[in-house]
């Protein structure tokens, strides 16, 4: 079953700070996050597991509330090249291997 | 290495053609994926292989035929496709199975005439 992603948009300037949510109605395993540009290929950004485990590389980071099924991308001072749009990706304990993707939540920063 | 390469990077076909996409990558991957992406829309799973055996299929009709001939190639057979087919196809690979990075390739662009 498809996770969902929220907001499905969202517009920013230069250095300001973003929030992107998954949630899911089924128990998860992991938790998955990309990023494409526009005619691009998708990008891993992070996984986090069953465990509650927060995850981070420069300024993104990324939660797993397992017992509520739901994960959260933190961009923090954002820059232009953080623009694309971000798909979460879920593993359930019941889909084997199947990693199913959000609708994908388009980010825009601006000057 | 950390490439997956696509060819044809685009494809115009007719209903009636036979085709095939490639894929490869030399990252030592045992596990291959074909998904397939319309705009606008997130990549939806069509298949998986795992160690060259199709692990799954997730219903895919079967106008679309992969083939993996061996651990770094990657193919999809494409004949009598209908113009709802045109889309992105993006093959990837990871290390294993399960939770593990995808690799993408920059994707196949297919237009059914």
């Amino acid at each position: 079953q498809q996770p969902v992603q929220s907001p499905q948009a969202v517009i920013l300037r230069e250095g300001e700070d973003a929030v992107i949510n998954c949630s899911s109605s089924k128990a998860l395993y992991s938790v998955h996050w990309y990023r494409q540009k526009h005619g691009e290929a998708p990008v891993f950004l992070m996984i986090l597991l069953k465990g509650g485990e927060q995850k981070g590389h420069d300024k993104i980071s990324a939660s797993f509330n397992e017992k509520k099924q739901q994960s959260s991308l933190y961009l923090t001072a954002s820059q232009l090249s953080y623009s694309g749009t971000y798909f979460c990706g879920t593993e359930s304990e019941t889909s084997g291997s199947r990693l199913t993707f959000g609708e994908g939540t388009q980010l825009t920063v601006n000057p | 290495d950390t490439e997956v390469t696509q060819t044809p990077k685009h494809l115009v076909m007719g209903m009636t053609n036979k085709k095939s996409l490639k894929c490869e990558q030399h990252m030592g991957h045992r596990a291959m994926y074909w998904y397939k992406q319309k705009a606008k829309k997130p990549p939806e799973l069509m298949f998986v292989y795992s160690y060259e055996k199709l692990s799954i299929n997730e219903s895919v009709p079967s106008r679309f035929s992969p083939e993996c001939p061996n651990s770094s190639l990657l193919n999809l057979h494409l004949h009598a496709l209908q113009p709802e087919d045109s889309a992105l196809y993006l093959c990837a690979s990871s290390q294993g199975l399960s939770t593990g990075e995808l690799f993408f390739g920059e994707g196949s662009r297919l237009t059914v005439l």
